[in-house]
């Protein structure tokens, strides 16, 4: 059960869009439409942001938006906020309960 | 309002023993599963385990398989997880996590949506 592969870290400016990749196998993003995604700021405790690929969860802005194709899932944040400056992870479910988070991408608002 | 709970700040040495908690409140604790998460210092998320309150059934990522056992206890509404014998290597910061809350006809299934705040531990001669 190998971790999920993200891009280390992706920038972008204020208004622009961004999007965020999570690579993982046949077992497990490209089995089930079960990929969440989380924000981190530092010191803070994870928050949900999307769930089932591309569902909102209560109180979510609708700048963030997910997708699939295959064994990647995409998070794209759009009209891009200083205070969307933080680190995002996605997780997919693996099989029998079983989870799985990717590595990590640290946002960058320049 | 759904809450999770968690117990304090930990500092231990190496070959002791530790049992940190999250304690639940606002839901039904016995109808959703419960996960723990490590943050190791600087880096990022790790799914660890998981288990369904109701009948204890426990699931662990084979990298902490052996090493930890999640448990609970129904009656106070708190999960536990503990290691029997701590390493340099457990520090960290580990939360927990609801999985799958249901709220007004809408599940978020396999999503960990309500987390603790984290327990610190650090281990250290």
């Amino acid at each position: 059960q190998s971790a999920l592969t993200q891009p280390a870290s992706v920038s972008g400016s204020p208004g622009q869009s961004i999007t965020i990749s999570c690579t993982g196998s046949s077992s497990d993003v490209g089995s089930y439409n079960l990929v969440s995604w989380y924000q981190q700021y530092p010191g803070k405790a994870p928050r949900l942001m999307i769930y089932e690929v591309s569902k909102w969860p209560s109180g979510v802005s609708d700048r963030f938006s997910g997708s699939k194709s295959g064994n990647t899932a995409s998070l794209t944040i759009s009209r891009l906020q200083a205070e969307d400056e933080a680190d995002y992870y996605c997780c997919s479910y693996a099989g029998t309960s079983t989870y799985v988070f990717g590595t990590g991408t640290k946002v960058t608002v320049l | 309002e759904v809450q999770l709970v968690q117990s304090g700040a930990e500092v231990k040495k190496p070959g002791q023993s530790l049992k940190i908690s999250c304690k639940a409140s606002g839901y039904s604790f016995t109808s959703y599963w419960l996960g723990w998460v490590r943050q190791m210092p600087g880096k990022g998320l790790e799914w660890m385990g998981i288990i369904f309150p109701s009948d204890s059934d426990a699931r662990y990522s084979p990298s902490f398989e052996g090493q930890v056992t999640i448990s609970v206890d129904k009656s106070i509404n708190t999960a536990y997880l503990q290691w029997s014998s701590l390493r340099a290597s457990d520090s960290g910061i580990y939360y927990c996590a609801v999985v799958g809350y249901c709220s007004g006809g809408t599940c978020l299934h396999d999503a960990f949506d309500t987390w603790g705040q984290g327990t610190m531990v650090s281990v250290s001669s």
